[in-house]
């Protein structure tokens, strides 16, 4: 059964730094995995798409890379705002499924 | 303008009572679905539809029912067999089963 763990859950940086948000999953049978930003009490907004058959997706000061065949993805966030503070969601979906989710992290951005 | 709406935003329930959250698209998406999340917890799948007069059990259907008699509406009816249902309820659709989603506003259904 296919698993995806986001790590860290939480991260604290000051406002400027890059970051990385890790993403992996255990079945890399995978269709796509799309990137969401959640806001508390927030539906999901969809930052990021990926096909399988991409490597990398960019929109903005954010950057998603995939390496299917080792069941990774990272986001990059450039320049990092207050503004970023949120929880950030990774999921995959597999040929004739619905999503699957890691926990998320939460990111703190201080000005 | 184009989007998925959730009604009501908050819903409070007394317990044996069965309840029903709506969802409404207008993206002309084929695939719908029901998501619940937990707190500290990721997004968990409750059912789906990939079309009008079908849909199919997710990972924790039990305690749920839904209909799909319209393409636009999705509703969910969370009834007094779910154990524990105080939860936040996300909608979604796409434009077919495995392409991209998008997401509601989110129903907080509190049952006490």
């Amino acid at each position: 059964k296919q698993e995806v763990t986001q790590i860290p859950a939480a991260l604290s940086v000051p406002e400027g730094e890059n970051l990385v948000l890790n993403c992996s999953f255990t079945d890399s049978a995978i269709y796509n995995l799309q990137w969401f930003r959640q806001d508390p009490g927030k539906g999901l907004t969809s930052l990021l798409l990926i096909q399988s058959s991409q490597r990398e997706q960019t929109s903005g000061r954010l950057n998603a890379s995939l390496d299917k065949s080792s069941g990774r993805s990272t986001l990059y966030i450039a320049a990092s705002q207050p503004g970023d503070s949120a929880t950030y969601l990774c999921a995959v979906v597999q040929a004739g499924t619905a999503l699957i989710f890691g926990k998320g992290t939460t990111l703190s951005v201080s000005s | 303008d184009g989007g998925i709406t959730q009604s009501p935003k908050y819903l409070f329930r007394k317990e044996g009572q069965n309840v029903t959250l709506s969802c409404e698209q207008n993206l002309n998406h084929d695939a719908m679905y029901w998501y619940r999340q937990d707190p500290g917890q990721g997004l968990r799948l409750i059912y789906y539809s990939q079309i009008v007069n079908d849909f199919q059990k997710g990972d924790i259907a039990e305690g749920y029912s839904v209909s799909r008699e319209k393409k636009e509406s999705f509703p969910l009816t969370v009834t007094s067999a779910q154990k524990n249902p105080t939860a936040f309820y996300l909608c979604a659709s796409s434009p077919a089963l495995s392409y991209e989603q998008y997401f509601g506003p989110g129903t907080r259904l509190t049952v006490t």
